[in-house]
């Protein structure tokens, strides 16, 4: 089954506006979540990441929220700008000591419309 | 630094061909992981390596997937008796495995296979 879901294949979002992308979990072990971003023949590029010690990161526009008892995060984007049309995966995973294997969501693609 | 490097960047094989793929991550990275890129799956897991060592390969298709990192330089994935929906991305990635970032995976850009 899917381990990391994201429920909305796609988002569209007014220039300035925020842009809230969902992802879901089913595995209690993770504990580092993450969201990568993803230009049309490009490869995912790191975007912001967060480990379950806390609920919540910001950095800038970024901000992602963690529930864990919900097994859900959440990446808010705000002051959305056509440059952060792209798709953006959400992963999850855990380190045991031997490294930490990330499990993607599908993607949602965020389209910001001028 | 010039990242993670993947070749060739296409590849177009005949069902029932091998197709061999491959990866230099980057220079200190100690664990290298292989992806597999489709519009239906989207990114899915095939196996990993830690200081070359094999640690998971769950997502390897048992009867025709290989992968071997015989060197901290260099990655390959084989797939023998290659077949039409064997079609995608192949991505490799490494991180460096540790520290504060170490679950932080720089990407390849990927090979593209083609079966036909």
């Amino acid at each position: 089954g899917q381990q990391v879901k994201q429920s909305s294949p796609s988002l569209t979002v007014q220039e300035g506006g925020i842009s809230i992308l969902n992802c879901d979990y089913e595995n209690d072990m993770f504990d580092y979540f993450a969201w990568y971003k993803k230009y049309p023949d490009n490869s995912p590029t790191l975007l912001i990441s967060v480990r379950s010690n806390v609920d919540k990161r910001e950095d800038g526009r970024l901000t992602v929220f963690l529930n864990k008892s919900g097994k859900h995060f959440s990446l808010h984007i705000t002051a959305s700008q056509p440059e952060d049309t792209a798709v953006y995966l959400c992963a999850a995973g855990w380190n045991n000591n031997a490294g930490a294997k990330l499990t993607f969501g599908g993607g949602t693609r965020l389209t910001v419309r001028p | 630094n010039a990242g993670v490097i993947q070749t060739p960047r296409h590849k177009v094989t005949g069902k029932g061909q091998e197709a061999t793929l491959w990866c230099e991550p980057i220079s200190g990275h100690s664990a290298v992981f292989w992806y597999r890129q489709t519009i239906v799956q989207g990114l899915e897991f095939l196996t990993y390596f830690r200081n070359q060592a094999p640690i998971d390969d769950s997502g390897m298709p048992k009867e025709r997937f290989s992968a071997q990192m015989p060197n901290q330089s260099h990655s390959t994935l084989k797939i023998q008796s290659t077949q039409p929906q064997d079609s995608a991305v192949y991505l490799c990635a490494s991180s460096s495995g540790t520290g504060g970032s170490a679950e932080t995976l720089y990407f390849g850009s990927g090979t593209r296979l083609t079966v036909l």
